[in-house]
């Protein structure tokens, strides 16, 4: 079964430091693993993804996410935050060739001046 | 956002109501998806469409119904609205595209917030 974790309902982080917002998943077979990220009043937008290949992936508006298959983990991580990265964080994992996916609860970024 | 439109966008209905909630795409793509968003608990699916002779049943698929009209169009029908059914809805679409390549990610309309009284 699959399955994906989000350990912080919240996240706080100042203006220019880095950011890390965390997911830890269970997969029966290879993990396919996915970031998106919602702005109020919205739809939840596609950041990045890892299918194969290297482990840190790179994104959409600077973010990036690293890979470890080890920790199973697929954190989420920017070097400098902005404030208008302010916004629920979903993680997600694919399954049975991409035909369903499994979110994880979201985590509340907020980023303050 | 535009490419996955769903109707309505606010809806307040009654206890025992049928409603129906439309999804309409243009991106081409084969698979759609029907969830619900409730705070704290993430998205959890609700129904999913390979085709539109293919609908499956996820999550938490009672006292729902869906149907796909069209490749481009997947309406998700309560039948006899309940309380607890208060949600934001999503529709999402995934999968092949009409020129052969596939698209892992999803792509989701704007939700449609339902307040069930």
């Amino acid at each position: 079964a699959q399955s994906v974790a989000q350990p912080e309902d919240q996240v706080n982080v100042a203006e220019g430091n880095p950011l890390t917002v965390k997911c830890t998943y269970s997969v029966s077979g290879n993990p396919y693993l996915f970031w998106y990220v919602q702005y109020p009043n919205r739809g939840l937008q596609f950041l990045l993804k890892y299918i194969t290949g290297d482990n840190l992936v790179k994104g959409s508006y600077g973010f990036e996410a690293e890979f470890n298959k080890s920790q199973t983990s697929f954190h989420l991580k920017k070097p400098s935050a902005l404030v208008s990265d302010s916004a629920l964080y979903f993680c997600a994992v694919g399954g049975d060739n991409f035909n369903k996916f499994y979110f994880g609860s979201g985590t509340k970024l907020n980023v303050k001046p | 956002d535009a490419d996955v439109t769903q109707t309505p966008r606010n809806r307040i209905t009654k206890t025992g109501k049928r409603i129906m909630l439309e999804c309409s795409q243009t991106k081409g793509h084969d698979r759609m998806y029907w969830y619900r968003q409730d705070p704290g608990l993430g998205l959890r699916l609700i129904y999913y469409s390979f085709d539109v002779k293919d609908i499956n049943k996820g999550e938490i698929s009672d006292g729902y119904s869906v149907s796909r009209q069209a490749q481009a169009k997947f309406s998700l029908s309560l039948e006899s609205a309940i309380p607890n059914q208060t949600a934001l809805y999503f529709c999402a679409t995934s999968g092949l595209t009409g020129t052969g390549g596939d698209s892992h990610e999803q792509y989701f309309g704007p939700g449609t917030r339902l307040t069930v009284t």
